[in-house]
């Protein structure tokens, strides 16, 4: 189906534990963004690519780890999760900088 | 960096009543905002975005948003709103690309019958 979809949904890790959330996307766009969202804060963008093989960080990048290897996917690993990085995870796309942003239905990621 | 306030954490609003999402954004010499929504378990869904041209703004479902570079402000308003639009509403606002856009904390749009 075309659009922009996550895995899991949900997740339940523990803590010292490495975890990948999956994000893929049908369109092609060129631009991809990790965000999390957390209770009293809104979104706050954890990396972004612009490209494949291009990523940056974004406002709260420390303990993620992104690639791109190919367009339509852009996976965020956390290497060693800490119960801070419990929230809900979403992953966007959009085709160029002002082109709308298109949001996955989100990852909730609990970590004990 | 811009820097986006949304006043109201929840509006409670009955059904068929006008409501108003209060916004206000850091000034800048060029600025971009948008609206979102998100309804419960789902991801957020662009309603509206203000990116140069007229103030006013017209977005999906009804609602619509008014730029005022004087009052730093970018309001949603709805004249007439139905229990379908209870959700979290999201302001953001961008200097220079989506690389920098930054979300307000949300109001809850609360709509009882």
């Amino acid at each position: 189906d075309a659009g922009i979809t996550q895995s899991p949904r949900y997740k339940i890790t523990e803590t010292g534990r490495q975890v990948t959330l999956m994000c893929h996307q049908t369109w092609s766009h060129s631009y991809m963004f990790w965000y999390r969202q957390d209770l009293g804060h809104g979104l706050r963008l954890i990396y972004y690519s612009a490209a494949a093989d291009i990523t940056d960080k974004g406002e709260v990048p420390d303990g993620y780890v992104v690639s791109r290897s190919k367009t339509e996917n852009f996976p965020l690993t956390l290497e060693s999760a800490t119960r801070s990085q419990t929230s809900v995870y979403f992953c966007a796309s959009s085709g160029s900088s002002w082109e709308i942003m298109f949001f996955g239905p989100g990852t909730r990621l609990t970590v004990l | 960096a811009q820097s986006v306030t949304q006043l109201d954490s929840q509006v409670p609003v009955f059904e068929e009543a006008p409501v108003e999402l209060r916004c206000n954004y850091s000034s800048s010499v060029s600025v971009y905002l948008f609206w979102y929504v998100q309804y419960p378990n789902q991801g957020l869904q662009l309603l509206l975005k203000y990116l140069s041209g007229s103030t006013l703004v017209k977005g999906i479902n009804g609602f619509e948003a008014e730029f005022n570079k004087s009052q730093t402000s970018f309001h949603l308003r709805k004249p007439s709103v139905h229990i379908s639009d209870t959700a979290e509403y999201f302001c953001a606002g961008s200097n220079s690309g989506y690389s920098t856009l930054t979300f307000g904390k949300g109001t809850m749009l609360l709509v009882s019958p």
